[in-house]
């Protein structure tokens, strides 16, 4: 079935220090990727997300690559800050007409002051 | 704007004892509305999914089950629970198929 691995599970960096969390997806059809920043005791909360039709997309201190043909996507985060330690998720959603998120496990960042 | 309602927070049931969970959309209309679980360290289960009301789809066979007697209400129900049950469920909804799905501040079940 539908498959998405996250890598690594946990990160730490220092305080300024850029972080990447990588995942690739099993689904050829997959053309939508989430990524999901999950703080304690809450929800997750969408920070960037792209589509099958772009390579690139970024927003401020964060980005998301993506290579289709060996199917993997990555998040990228610059100039960290310790508020940006969190467990991040991506996910792959299928072609249109079905509704479900394939999510990774997780990474936990912790980001060292 | 929208915003995604979750209750109770947190939540101590004994085995066997029934389940109610609710989750109510504000700020749209005929939204899709899901339910996840989340086990501890782990990603997010899909469970149940609504595109419309008295429209339900399960991904996965339980003992739990899902209404939504609204349009912006979507309810996760058992009649009894089981230990196995314990975890972090989530409620989510976008706008259609294959857009960005928000989600709630979670409860957080636990099973005694």
């Amino acid at each position: 079935g539908e498959n998405v691995e996250q890598h690594p599970s946990t990160l730490s960096v220092q305080e300024g220090d850029s972080a990447v969390i990588k995942c690739t997806y099993s689904d050829s059809a997959s053309n939508y990727f989430p990524w999901y920043k999950q703080e304690l005791g809450k929800g997750p909360q969408l920070i960037i997300d792209i589509r099958s039709n772009v390579g690139e997309k970024k927003d401020q201190r964060i980005a998301v690559t993506l290579n289709k043909t060996a199917k993997h996507f990555s998040l990228h985060i610059t100039e960290t800050q310790p508020e940006d330690s969190a467990v991040y998720f991506c996910a792959a959603s299928q072609a249109s007409g079905t509704y479900k998120y394939i999510f990774g496990t997780g990474t936990r960042l912790k980001v060292l002051a | 704007s929208q915003t995604i309602h979750q209750w109770p927070a947190t939540l101590v049931q004994p085995v066997g004892s029934p389940l109610s969970l609710e989750c109510t959309v504000e700020g749209t209309s005929n939204p899709n509305l899901y339910w996840y679980r989340q086990a501890a360290g782990r990603g997010l289960q899909l469970l149940f999914y609504s595109v419309g009301i008295g429209q339900i789809s399960s991904e996965v066979p339980q003992n739990l089950s899902a209404s939504r007697p609204q349009d912006r209400q979507f309810i996760l129900s058992s009649k009894k629970l089981l230990l196995s049950d314990s975890g972090f469920y989530l409620c989510a909804w976008s706008w259609t198929a294959n857009q960005p799905q928000h989600f709630g501040d979670g409860t957080r079940l636990s099973i005694l």
